[in-house]
């Protein structure tokens, strides 16, 4: 089964700082993506960055960017330059390129970011 | 474009008794999933429905049930309501089922079984 561990339970950083949020997966599959989605306290979870396994180049999404290392089954978010508006839950999730819809959630990183 | 809709927002009910939410995709989108989110599972999958079929569900009793309609609506119905069954129920949409088409989430509906 596939799982997805997020080691960080909470996670602070300073306003116009850099921040890396870590997420390792456990899969036997060679064809999958990989999400990022954040969740701010009004609830509504988004999208913030995807990652295809067959690419080796790194998904940027302006100030975020991934450091996808699949050997190692490491998922890794960086996030430049913080802003208030990043303070949510971020959730790190995993999809098998064929059959359902169904994404496999970490349990979550809370960030905080001190102004 | 309007976002997904989840009616109701918010929900109490007691155990024992069944509850029905609903999910309204993006238009044009055919692929609705559900999951449950509570602190100590965290999100858990429940069942995706692509054009009126369920493609895949999740590791939940058959208590929990759902359906998709031709205007690819879908509501999920859970029966006999444990204290257990209190979470946050979020459903997605997306264009296709495939992960290369984003899914879009609604805000949620926050169940509560007393």
């Amino acid at each position: 089964a596939q799982t997805v561990t997020q080691s960080q339970p909470e996670m602070s950083v300073q306003e116009a700082e850099t921040v890396t949020l870590s997420c390792t997966y456990d899969t036997s599959e060679s064809d999958y993506y990989l999400f990022w989605y954040k969740q701010p306290p009004s609830r509504q979870m988004i999208l913030v960055i995807r990652q295809e396994a067959y690419k080796q180049q790194n998904a940027t999404e302006n100030r975020f960017s991934v450091n996808f290392q699949k050997a190692a089954k490491s998922f890794s978010l960086k996030i430049s330059d913080s802003q208030l508006g990043d303070a949510a839950m971020y959730f790190c999730a995993y999809r098998i390129n064929q059959g359902a819809q169904k994404l496999v959630f970490g349990q979550g990183t809370r960030l905080t970011i001190n102004p | 474009k309007a976002g997904v809709t989840q009616t109701p927002r918010y929900l109490i009910k007691t155990r024992g008794q069944q509850v029905t939410l609903s999910c309204s995709p993006i238009s044009g989108h055919r692929s609705v999933s559900w999951y449950q989110q509570t602190p100590g599972q965290g999100l858990q999958f429940l069942f995706e429905y692509f054009s009126e079929t369920q493609r895949n569900k999740g590791n939940f009793p058959g208590r929990f049930s759902g359906r998709q309609f031709s205007n690819s609506r879908s509501e999920m119905n859970v029966s006999t309501l444990e204290l257990g069954d209190s979470a946050l129920y979020l459903c997605a949409s997306s264009f296709q089922s495939r992960p290369s088409y984003e899914q879009y989430f609604g805000p949620g509906t926050r169940l509560t079984v007393t």
